[in-house]
């Protein structure tokens, strides 16, 4: 049922670093690409989406790169913050959020 | 916070019981979608709900099933438990036909 891949499993960057995640998918019906947060015992917060009629959408800190012909996407945190530590989920859907398909998830340590 | 509450919080279950999960959705939102989140994995999309029936299915048995009340709020129902059930239980409510959603904080189901 997977037919979005995430990457790193895990990372570690030191504080006021980039963090840098990249998701990958298949489907090219999907239309829409949010990107989750998620912190132990919470539910996914939605962090920044974007659709593929852009190729870059930046909210603060955040930013996300999408390559239409790659079908590649990637999560961008500038001056990574110790609060940022949480699991990163991207996942990607055909716009109506029926049926999201989720990456396996990146677990993002921001070292002090 | 999203407005999305989900009850109970943790719940344990013998093998073959059967549980009942409870969401009620932000207010102002229509649908409702129910994820199954394994222990390291992202979320897997089980059924989506609008206008009290079901919108869109995943690949889950038919012992997943579920309901959806005037008032928008859901409920998730799992017969004959497994031990692979054993997981976080996420509701995500949302416009019909709009690219967000927002997830409640979770049901954490053991199986034992």
């Amino acid at each position: 049922q997977q037919q979005v891949k995430q990457s790193p499993q895990s990372l570690i960057v030191q504080k006021g670093g980039i963090s840098i995640i990249n998701c990958a998918y298949e489907n090219t019906a999907f239309d829409y690409f949010p990107w989750y947060q998620q912190f132990p015992g919470k539910g996914p917060a939605l962090l920044i989406a974007i659709r593929p009629d852009v190729s870059e959408k930046k909210e603060g800190r955040f930013t996300i790169s999408f390559n239409k012909s790659a079908k590649q996407f990637s999560l961008h945190i500038m001056d990574s913050q110790p609060g940022d530590s949480a699991t990163y989920f991207c996942a990607a859907s055909t716009g109506n959020n029926n049926d999201m398909r989720f990456g396996a998830g990146t677990r993002l340590t921001v070292k002090p | 916070e999203t407005g999305v509450t989900q009850s109970p919080t943790h719940l344990i279950k013998t093998r073959g019981q059967q549980v009942t999960l409870r969401c009620s959705s932000q207010s102002g939102h229509n649908t409702v979608s129910w994820y199954q989140q394994a222990l390291g994995q992202g979320p897997q999309f089980i059924f989506q709900y609008y206008r009290e029936e079901e919108n869109g299915r995943g690949n889950f048995p038919p012992r997943f099933s579920g309901l959806q009340f005037p008032n928008y709020s859901s409920e998730l129902n799992v017969n004959a438990l497994e031990l692979d059930d054993s997981a976080l239980y996420l509701c995500a409510s949302s416009w019909q036909g709009a690219e967000e959603a927002f997830f409640g904080q979770g049901t954490r189901l053991t199986v034992v």
